[in-house]
């Protein structure tokens, strides 16, 4: 496509339950990164993908939060057992290279906002 | 640890005033330094990629510089669909590190 597309753009859900956020990147980037972003800050990492494995995943705050690339394009952040505190915008972002990301630097999404109540 | 630091966290100007935003950072081998556009209720746009001492981009009404521990984005006779929060983020391996923003707010 076009760009990073990001769905749904919005989330509801109650405390405990799981969600499922969907990043379809740009075709052909082999580099895709989740990121949170809190209201007033910057965004926050919290994994990256070379293709189909996770190259970093450092940034994910505990075992409640996963996500996958099965076939190195779409990729799913999962997160269990919600609680208030997930409430954040979630970002995703691709890029040509895991480097540099080309002279374009990295194509993010408009975001999942995710309310957790 | 990879750091970012913005400064200030808020500036209003009036139209046609220039001013320079301040990204001090600390990182490990910097292969980029990023500056990034953010509306509200969008993702980051990206505006430019720094990768070395002393290298600047323009863009329209915006110019970024970068020296070994801080970049500066300078904004000449800003208008106010300038107005936005402008992100920095630096690439020490092959994460970036942003730093939590400066809310730009020009004016008419």
């Amino acid at each position: 496509g076009a760009g990073v597309s990001q769905t749904p753009s919005n989330k509801v859900t109650e405390k405990g339950k799981y969600v499922e956020l969907r990043c379809d990147p740009i075709s052909g980037h082999t580099a895709l990164y989740w990121y949170r972003q809190s209201l007033g800050q910057g965004p926050e990492f919290l994994i990256y993908f070379q293709g189909t494995g996770a190259a970093d995943d450092s940034g994910l705050p505990n075992d409640r939060f996963f996500a996958v690339r099965p076939e190195g394009s779409v990729s799913t952040l999962k997160i269990q057992r919600t609680e208030r505190g997930d409430s954040a915008v979630y970002l995703c972002a691709s890029s040509l290279t895991g480097l540099r990301g080309a002279n374009y630097g990295y194509t993010f999404g408009s975001g999942t906002r995710l309310t957790v109540v | 640890e990879d750091q970012v630091t913005q400064s200030p966290e808020a500036l209003r100007l009036q139209e046609g005033e220039s001013s320079s935003l301040n990204c001090s950072y600390t990182v490990s081998g910097l292969r980029g330094l990023f500056w990034y556009r953010q509306d509200p209720g969008k993702g980051p746009e990206f505006l430019f990629t720094l990768y070395s001492a002393g290298e600047e981009k323009e863009k329209e009404r915006l110019k970024a510089t970068l020296t070994k521990k801080e970049s500066f984005l300078h904004i000449t006779a800003p208008k106010p669909e300038d107005s936005a929060t402008y992100l920095c983020a630096v690439q020490g391996a092959q994460k970036l590190v942003f730093g939590q923003g400066t809310r730009l707010t020009i004016n008419p």
